[in-house]
């Protein structure tokens, strides 16, 4: 298995719900990543795990808050989502090979519209 | 501060031409450069990627150039097809302010190859 999976694929969610974003990966890395994309824009870093422990968070509102429960999962929970929030989210995942770069494997995405 | 700049941000190539997508760096340190391809709804890919110790990395029908004298970063696809049209990101890794290394997606370019 050499792809990282998303789900779910489309979510349209008002600005009181809380849902969460899932990603999975099986291919033994162990760091995972949340970008945010917008629009004709550039995927921006949100947050990374390494050894599933977060080691960067980049100054992400706290009404994103992601967990890694286990080496092969990570999930973004949501709540009190502002319609600004509304992008592509994606997942990636890479090796944490130590004396080389790492290639970042990017999942699908998930697009979420907050109403 | 670092960024990752392209030059143009749209890009039209007849079908069978080569293509060369051009991307500006500033950040002199940064030792490591990925090209990814986005198609519509789908999560970035890796097409190739080039470290700061070398000029030139070929693949299959790409290639990748590097001039580090005027931080400059190109890639070159050859006889294209319309499976290249997608938009094309330029990376750059480098260290976020805790130390931890994360990757900057430079603006993009659109590819539309003409049949």
């Amino acid at each position: 298995d050499t792809e990282v999976t998303q789900t779910p694929k489309h979510l349209v969610m008002g600005m009181t719900n809380k849902k969460s974003l899932k990603c999975e990966q099986h291919m033994g890395h162990r760091a995972m990543y949340w970008y945010k994309q917008k629009a004709k824009k550039p995927p921006e870093l949100m947050f990374v795990y390494s050894y599933e422990k977060l080691s960067i968070n980049e100054s992400v509102p706290s009404r994103f808050s992601p967990e890694c429960p286990n080496s092969s999962l990570l999930n973004l929970h949501l709540h009190a989502l502002q319609p600004e929030d509304s992008a592509l989210y994606l997942c990636a995942s890479s090796p944490l090979t130590s004396g080389r770069p790492n290639e970042q494997f990017f999942g699908p995405g998930t697009r979420l519209t907050v109403l | 501060g670092e960024s990752v700049g392209l030059h143009l941000p749209t890009l039209s190539v007849q079908e069978g031409d080569n293509s060369i997508i051009n991307c500006a760096y500033s950040n002199s340190a940064s030792d490591y450069f990925i090209w990814y391809k986005q198609e519509s709804g789908k999560g970035p890919q890796f097409i190739i990627d080039i470290r700061s110790n070398m000029d030139k990395r070929q693949g299959q029908r790409v290639t990748v150039l590097l001039n580090k004298t005027v931080k400059h970063l190109s890639l070159q696809i050859a006889a294209t097809q319309p499976g290249d049209s997608a938009v094309y990101f330029c990376a750059e890794k480098g260290r976020s302010n805790f130390g931890n290394e994360k990757l900057t997606f430079g603006t993009g370019t659109r590819l539309t190859i003409i049949p």
